[in-house]
Protein backbone atom coordinates (compact mmCIF):
# COMPACT_ATOMS: atom_id res chain seq x y z
CA UNK A 1 0.00 0.00 0.00
CA UNK A 2 1.43 3.19 -0.59
CA UNK A 3 1.50 5.69 1.94
CA UNK A 4 3.51 7.93 4.64
CA UNK A 5 4.21 6.30 7.77
CA UNK A 6 5.56 7.96 10.54
CA UNK A 7 6.91 6.32 13.95
CA UNK A 8 6.86 5.91 16.91
CA UNK A 9 3.20 6.99 17.52
CA UNK A 10 4.10 8.02 21.14
CA UNK A 11 7.48 9.05 22.26
CA UNK A 12 8.85 10.09 25.23
CA UNK A 13 11.96 12.09 25.98
CA UNK A 14 14.04 13.42 28.81
CA UNK A 15 15.20 16.70 29.48
CA UNK A 16 18.13 17.15 27.44
CA UNK A 17 18.30 14.30 25.28
CA UNK A 18 17.62 13.91 21.79
CA UNK A 19 15.01 12.15 20.02
CA UNK A 20 14.55 11.92 16.35
CA UNK A 21 11.29 10.94 14.76
CA UNK A 22 11.20 9.47 11.97
CA UNK A 23 8.87 9.57 8.54
CA UNK A 24 9.04 7.86 5.50
CA UNK A 25 7.13 7.99 2.25
CA UNK A 26 6.57 5.15 -0.56
CA UNK A 27 4.32 8.11 -3.20
CA UNK A 28 7.51 9.00 -5.01
CA UNK A 29 6.78 12.46 -3.91
CA UNK A 30 9.62 14.90 -4.07
CA UNK A 31 8.65 17.31 -1.07
CA UNK A 32 8.15 16.57 2.45
CA UNK A 33 7.57 18.54 5.48
CA UNK A 34 7.19 18.42 8.89
CA UNK A 35 5.17 20.39 11.31
CA UNK A 36 4.04 20.66 14.84
CA UNK A 37 0.76 20.94 16.72
CA UNK A 38 -0.12 21.80 19.70
CA UNK A 39 -2.85 21.03 21.95
CA UNK A 40 -6.38 22.28 20.09
CA UNK A 41 -3.95 24.92 17.87
CA UNK A 42 -3.44 24.73 14.34
CA UNK A 43 -0.08 23.49 12.47
CA UNK A 44 3.04 25.14 12.63
CA UNK A 45 5.59 24.15 9.72
CA UNK A 46 8.98 23.29 11.06
CA UNK A 47 11.25 22.25 8.25
CA UNK A 48 10.46 21.58 4.13
CA UNK A 49 12.04 19.15 1.85
CA UNK A 50 11.64 19.79 -1.81
CA UNK A 51 14.05 17.78 -3.24
CA UNK A 52 16.85 14.99 -1.59
CA UNK A 53 19.67 16.91 0.07
CA UNK A 54 18.04 20.37 0.66
CA UNK A 55 15.71 21.56 3.39
CA UNK A 56 14.46 24.92 3.87
CA UNK A 57 13.61 26.37 7.58
CA UNK A 58 9.75 27.04 8.41
CA UNK A 59 8.44 29.53 10.64
CA UNK A 60 9.69 27.66 13.89
CA UNK A 61 12.69 25.71 13.19
CA UNK A 62 15.30 26.67 15.80
CA UNK A 63 15.58 23.60 18.04
CA UNK A 64 14.73 21.40 15.45
CA UNK A 65 17.20 19.85 12.53
CA UNK A 66 16.40 17.23 9.50
CA UNK A 67 18.20 15.52 6.97
CA UNK A 68 16.60 14.16 3.22
CA UNK A 69 19.28 12.04 1.96
CA UNK A 70 16.45 9.88 0.81
CA UNK A 71 13.94 10.72 -1.04
CA UNK A 72 10.98 8.43 0.58
CA UNK A 73 12.94 9.77 4.27
CA UNK A 74 12.90 13.12 5.89
CA UNK A 75 13.42 12.57 9.48
CA UNK A 76 13.34 15.16 12.02
CA UNK A 77 15.38 15.58 15.29
CA UNK A 78 13.91 17.32 18.13
CA UNK A 79 17.23 18.66 19.81
CA UNK A 80 17.89 19.64 23.40
CA UNK A 81 18.10 23.08 22.37
CA UNK A 82 14.24 23.48 21.77
CA UNK A 83 12.74 24.07 25.38
CA UNK A 84 9.12 23.27 24.85
CA UNK A 85 9.16 20.02 22.55
CA UNK A 86 6.12 18.71 24.01
CA UNK A 87 3.16 18.51 20.95
CA UNK A 88 1.69 16.36 18.34
CA UNK A 89 4.27 16.09 15.05
CA UNK A 90 3.43 15.53 11.86
CA UNK A 91 4.30 14.75 8.31
CA UNK A 92 3.58 15.41 5.04
CA UNK A 93 4.27 14.93 1.36
CA UNK A 94 3.53 15.88 -1.84
CA UNK A 95 4.93 15.24 -5.30
CA UNK A 96 4.79 18.78 -6.40
CA UNK A 97 3.47 22.41 -6.11
CA UNK A 98 0.03 23.02 -6.01
CA UNK A 99 -1.18 19.45 -5.16
CA UNK A 100 -2.58 17.52 -2.36
CA UNK A 101 -0.39 17.32 0.68
CA UNK A 102 -0.53 13.29 2.49
CA UNK A 103 0.20 13.31 6.03
CA UNK A 104 1.11 10.50 8.44
CA UNK A 105 -0.50 9.23 11.71
CA UNK A 106 1.53 11.84 13.74
CA UNK A 107 3.84 11.49 16.48
CA UNK A 108 3.05 12.47 20.00
CA UNK A 109 6.16 13.88 21.69
CA UNK A 110 6.30 13.99 25.59
CA UNK A 111 9.29 15.22 27.74
CA UNK A 112 8.99 13.73 30.74
CA UNK B 1 4.37 33.90 9.57
CA UNK B 2 1.88 33.16 6.89
CA UNK B 3 -0.38 30.77 8.32
CA UNK B 4 -4.15 31.77 7.76
CA UNK B 5 -7.42 31.74 9.98
CA UNK B 6 -10.24 30.14 10.09
CA UNK B 7 -13.56 31.20 11.52
CA UNK B 8 -15.23 29.91 13.48
CA UNK B 9 -12.60 28.45 16.23
CA UNK B 10 -15.18 26.11 17.43
CA UNK B 11 -19.04 25.61 16.10
CA UNK B 12 -21.60 22.87 17.31
CA UNK B 13 -24.51 22.17 15.37
CA UNK B 14 -27.64 19.37 15.61
CA UNK B 15 -27.24 16.51 12.69
CA UNK B 16 -28.78 17.27 9.43
CA UNK B 17 -27.86 21.15 9.93
CA UNK B 18 -25.29 22.50 7.57
CA UNK B 19 -22.11 23.83 8.75
CA UNK B 20 -20.05 26.87 7.36
CA UNK B 21 -16.37 27.34 8.01
CA UNK B 22 -14.61 30.61 6.83
CA UNK B 23 -11.06 30.91 5.94
CA UNK B 24 -8.41 34.23 5.41
CA UNK B 25 -5.29 33.74 4.61
CA UNK B 26 -2.09 36.40 3.63
CA UNK B 27 -0.51 35.77 0.39
CA UNK B 28 -1.03 35.70 -3.39
CA UNK B 29 -2.06 31.75 -4.16
CA UNK B 30 -2.21 29.41 -6.79
CA UNK B 31 -5.05 27.07 -4.77
CA UNK B 32 -6.73 26.68 -1.69
CA UNK B 33 -7.23 23.16 -0.09
CA UNK B 34 -9.07 22.42 2.80
CA UNK B 35 -8.20 19.14 5.42
CA UNK B 36 -9.82 17.29 7.78
CA UNK B 37 -8.13 16.17 11.34
CA UNK B 38 -10.26 13.34 13.13
CA UNK B 39 -8.76 13.91 17.16
CA UNK B 40 -5.45 12.63 17.73
CA UNK B 41 -4.72 11.40 14.01
CA UNK B 42 -3.05 13.26 10.49
CA UNK B 43 -5.00 15.14 8.13
CA UNK B 44 -7.15 13.95 5.35
CA UNK B 45 -7.58 16.48 1.81
CA UNK B 46 -11.11 16.93 1.32
CA UNK B 47 -11.18 19.86 -1.71
CA UNK B 48 -8.86 21.94 -3.56
CA UNK B 49 -10.01 24.96 -5.42
CA UNK B 50 -8.07 26.91 -7.86
CA UNK B 51 -7.43 30.67 -7.57
CA UNK B 52 -9.25 30.90 -11.64
CA UNK B 53 -12.34 29.22 -9.43
CA UNK B 54 -15.03 30.74 -7.26
CA UNK B 55 -16.61 27.81 -6.40
CA UNK B 56 -16.50 24.00 -6.16
CA UNK B 57 -18.51 21.03 -5.37
CA UNK B 58 -17.52 17.74 -3.96
CA UNK B 59 -20.53 15.62 -2.57
CA UNK B 60 -21.64 17.60 0.44
CA UNK B 61 -18.91 19.86 0.61
CA UNK B 62 -19.42 23.10 -1.08
CA UNK B 63 -16.25 25.68 -1.10
CA UNK B 64 -15.75 29.31 -2.55
CA UNK B 65 -13.37 31.21 -3.07
CA UNK B 66 -12.43 35.05 -3.28
CA UNK B 67 -9.28 36.01 -4.14
CA UNK B 68 -10.01 39.66 -4.23
CA UNK B 69 -10.39 39.02 -0.19
CA UNK B 70 -8.29 36.25 0.54
CA UNK B 71 -10.95 34.27 1.97
CA UNK B 72 -12.52 31.37 1.31
CA UNK B 73 -15.22 29.52 3.06
CA UNK B 74 -16.34 25.54 3.62
CA UNK B 75 -19.76 24.26 3.24
CA UNK B 76 -20.72 20.69 5.21
CA UNK B 77 -24.49 20.13 3.86
CA UNK B 78 -26.61 17.86 6.00
CA UNK B 79 -23.84 17.13 8.37
CA UNK B 80 -23.49 14.07 10.23
CA UNK B 81 -22.16 12.77 13.53
CA UNK B 82 -19.57 11.60 11.76
CA UNK B 83 -18.45 15.01 10.55
CA UNK B 84 -17.50 16.02 13.91
CA UNK B 85 -13.82 16.90 13.10
CA UNK B 86 -11.09 19.44 13.14
CA UNK B 87 -10.92 21.34 9.47
CA UNK B 88 -7.99 23.24 8.21
CA UNK B 89 -7.65 25.46 5.01
CA UNK B 90 -4.41 25.17 3.71
CA UNK B 91 -2.54 27.34 0.87
CA UNK B 92 1.13 27.89 -0.83
CA UNK B 93 2.72 31.06 -2.50
CA UNK B 94 2.88 30.91 -5.98
CA UNK B 95 6.67 30.75 -5.49
CA UNK B 96 8.54 28.22 -3.92
CA UNK B 97 7.34 24.86 -2.21
CA UNK B 98 5.68 26.15 1.49
CA UNK B 99 2.79 24.44 2.12
CA UNK B 100 0.88 26.90 5.55
CA UNK B 101 -2.41 25.76 7.30
CA UNK B 102 -5.11 27.49 9.47
CA UNK B 103 -5.22 27.63 12.80
CA UNK B 104 -8.96 25.53 12.49
CA UNK B 105 -12.07 25.09 13.37
CA UNK B 106 -13.09 22.50 15.15
CA UNK B 107 -16.53 21.20 14.06
CA UNK B 108 -19.10 19.41 16.51
CA UNK B 109 -22.22 17.32 15.00
CA UNK B 110 -24.73 16.61 17.92
CA UNK B 111 -26.79 13.08 16.50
Amino acid sequence: DGGITQSPKYLFRKEGQNVTLSCEQNLNHDAMYWYRQDPGQGLRLIYYSQIVNDFQKGDIAEGYSVSREKKESFPLTVTSAQKNPTAFYLCASRSRVNTEAFFGQGTRLTVV
Amino acid sequence: SQQGEEDPQALSIQEGENATMNCSYKTSINNLQWYRQNSGRGLVHLILIRSNEREKHSGRLRVTLDTSKKSSSLLITASRAADTASYFCATGPNTGNQFYFGTGTSLTVIP
